[in-house]
């Protein structure tokens, strides 16, 4: 069964209006997360990396008061879309590290985003 | 430039063929490589995971193979089935900070 939940599967949100998807770890802790992008055809972008307790890390390129991220638990990360924009539609997709499990990285099920 | 590069892009194969995917990468200080499945608008799935000491690890009709000298990874499907249609990533870990470097990815399409 899947490790990685997220929530919710699929969203449609209207323009200008914000959106927050979760990412659980359902069996470990995870003290790291990752966001990813995905467009279709493409290769997954990682777009921020989440660390329980403290500020997210972004990557080049990735507007941070766009995409707000949290990691207020052991076992949840959220991606908020702000003022989202219909270019932000996409895949996006989280992702945690069980430390426990020799550093084996679960990847959600991926959270399709459509902004009307 | 990527550091993880696959080939083919894209290819299709009967149903029951064999078929080999490449991954090549420069990712250093090596830590592990991973081939995941990942299904059209669904999340990667793990199918193996391998370390600097290991030649090859198998996942039922999935086999894959590193050579760490010459930073080469394949993937090895047997006796596909259509149930094999996806897209097929590389995903390569640097050692330390444990950041990953995704390929763009195989598309398999297993035809009848």
């Amino acid at each position: 069964g899947a490790v990685v939940s997220q929530h919710p599967s699929r969203v449609i949100c209207k323009s200008g209006t914000s959106v927050k998807i979760e990412c659980r770890s359902l069996d470990f802790q995870a003290t790291t997360m990752f966001w990813y992008r995905q467009f279709p055809k493409q290769s997954l972008m990682l777009m921020a990396t989440s660390n329980e307790g403290s500020k997210a890390t972004y990557e080049q390129g990735v507007e941070k008061d766009k995409f707000l991220i949290n990691h207020a638990s052991l076992t949840l990360s959220t991606l908020t879309v702000t003022s989202a924009h219909p270019e932000d539609s996409s895949f996006y997709i989280c992702s945690a590290r069980d430390l426990g499990q020799g550093n084996t990285i679960y990847f959600g099920e991926g959270s399709w985003l459509t902004v009307v | 430039k990527n550091q993880v590069e696959q080939s083919p892009q894209s290819l299709i194969i009967l149903e029951g063929k064999n078929c080999t995917l490449q991954c090549n990468y420069t990712v250093s200080p090596f830590s592990n490589l991973r081939w995941y499945k990942q299904d059209t608008g669904r999340g990667p799935v793990s199918l193996t995971i391998m370390t600097f000491s290991e030649n090859t690890k198998s996942n039922g009709r999935y086999t894959a193979t590193l050579d760490a000298d010459t930073k080469q990874s394949s993937l090895h499907i047997t006796a596909s089935q259509l149930s094999d249609s996806a897209s097929y990533i590389c995903v390569v870990s640097r050692s330390g900070d444990y950041k990953l470097s995704f390929g763009a990815g195989t598309t398999v399409t297993v035809r009848a």
